[in-house]
This record gives C-alpha cells, sequence and structure tokens, in this order.
C-alpha cells in the first residue's frame, strides 16, 4: 500500500527566514503533487513534478522531486505571513489504478 | 471559467440518517474523484470516475456509500445510514489530462458534514 509521509507536520517560522518541509512516499512513483489549503478553503494546486529531479519555482517557493530516494521537498524563502497555510504532498501510484495518496499536511505559520 | 461546484456546503445530520452530496466539475473533465478529509489529515480517495465509469472505488466503505455519475458530468455521493466517524470534509475534484496519463486535480469548496 503507498504510504506517504510528511514531516514536520507543524512549523512555525520567522518572516524572512528559509525552511524545507520533507515528503516521503513507499512506492515507485514519478508524479508528486504539492497543495496549499487556507483554514476553511479548498485545495489549491502548487506543483506538479512529473521526473526525477524536477525542479519548479513560484515565487518563495520551490519544489524538486527525487524519485529513487522517494522524496520531494518544499522549499520556503524568506517567508511571509500569505505563505501561513497547509500544504499537501500528493503521490500517484503508478500501479494502482493511478491511485492519489496524500501526507497528512503541513501546518505552517509564519510569525511577523 | 467555472470552478468545481459542490453543494450543500455544510449538513448536520443526526447519526442513522441519509445524505446526498453534488457535484458538477469544471466543464470538459472527464476525470472526477470524491475525497473525504477528516479534520487535520489529507484529503483520502473514496471514489474516481472517468466519464460515467467507476476507475477505483477500492477505499469507499461501500456497506453505506455510494456514488454515480449516471451521464458523466455530475455526481453524487451518498451515505446511508450516517455514523459518527463519517463526520468531515467531503470533497469534490475533477481532472484534465495534461498528457502521458498526468493529470491535474481541481478541488471544489466541499461539504463540510457533521454527523450528531
Amino acid at each position: 500500500e503507498l504510504k506517504v509521509e510528511q514531516n514536520p507536520l507543524f512549523l512555525s517560522m520567522q518572516e524572512g527566514k528559509n525552511y524545507t518541509i520533507y515528503c516521503n512516499y513507499s512506492t515507485t512513483s514519478d508524479r508528486l503533487y504539492w497543495y496549499r489549503q487556507d483554514p476553511g478553503k479548498s485545495l489549491e494546486s502548487l506543483f506538479v513534478l512529473l521526473s526525477n529531479g524536477a525542479v519548479k519555482q513560484e515565487g518563495r517557493l520551490m519544489a524538486s522531486l527525487d524519485t529513487k530516494a522517494r522524496l520531494s521537498t518544499l522549499h520556503i524563502t524568506a517567508a511571509v505571513h500569505d505563505l501561513s497555510a497547509t500544504y499537501f504532498c500528493a503521490v500517484e501510484s503508478l500501479y494502482n489504478n493511478n491511485d492519489m495518496r496524500f501526507g497528512a499536511g503541513t501546518r505552517l505559520t509564519v510569525k511577523p | 471559467e467555472a470552478g468545481v461546484a459542490q453543494s450543500p456546503r455544510y449538513k448536520i445530520i443526526e447519526k442513522r440518517q441519509s445524505v446526498a452530496f453534488w457535484c458538477n466539475p469544471i466543464s470538459g473533465h472527464a476525470t472526477l474523484y470524491w475525497y473525504q478529509q477528516i479534520l487535520g489529515q489529507g484529503p483520502k480517495l473514496l471514489i474516481q470516475f472517468q466519464n460515467n465509469g467507476v476507475v477505483d472505488d477500492s477505499q469507499l466503505p461501500k456497506d453505506r456509500f455510494s456514488a454515480e455519475r449516471l451521464k458523466g458530468v455530475d455526481s453524487t455521493l451518498k451515505i446511508q445510514p450516517a455514523k459518527l466517524e463519517d463526520s468531515a470534509v467531503y470533497l469534490c475534484a475533477s481532472s484534465l489530462s495534461l498528457g502521458w496519463g498526468v493529470y491535474e486535480q481541481y478541488f471544489g469548496p466541499g461539504t463540510r458534514l457533521t454527523v450528531t
């Protein structure tokens, strides 16, 4: 069964600081997605990573994928308060009807 | 472009009652998903449709949950009878292929169900 683990689950950081969220998964996949969820809202797609070594950047967020290590990272550069949200990674299994499994999420709070 | 529509947005029922949720995907999106998101957890896929056919329902509790997408467009998810542990947000998503069998999902606002 595909398992997806994120860490940390909770992250409190100061504005202007850098940090990385990690997403590990248990089976072969080269399709990984990052989503953002604001409180009481639905999920917003941030990045779609489709191959080993893929790197995508949008503003202060950069996501990467290492399929050999079964690891994706979401790096936050010079955090601002607007980035406060919950971030989910999701992995699509290649061998089970493209079953999508989400991590538990990382609740990020950026303090002034 | 209109997004994924869901209704109702909120529903409170007593245990053992029935409830139904409705979803209208983005126009042209052949794939539709229903997820259950329990507070503090990531979404859990319940069922995936490709047009009006079921692709994956391995995590759907079929003794009480059912879903249909009769005309390959909108979909309903039903719970009968509801249990306390069904309290969650039910998210509908739809997707369009990006090529190579890759699908980017667009999520609706969700229906928050409280079972008392």
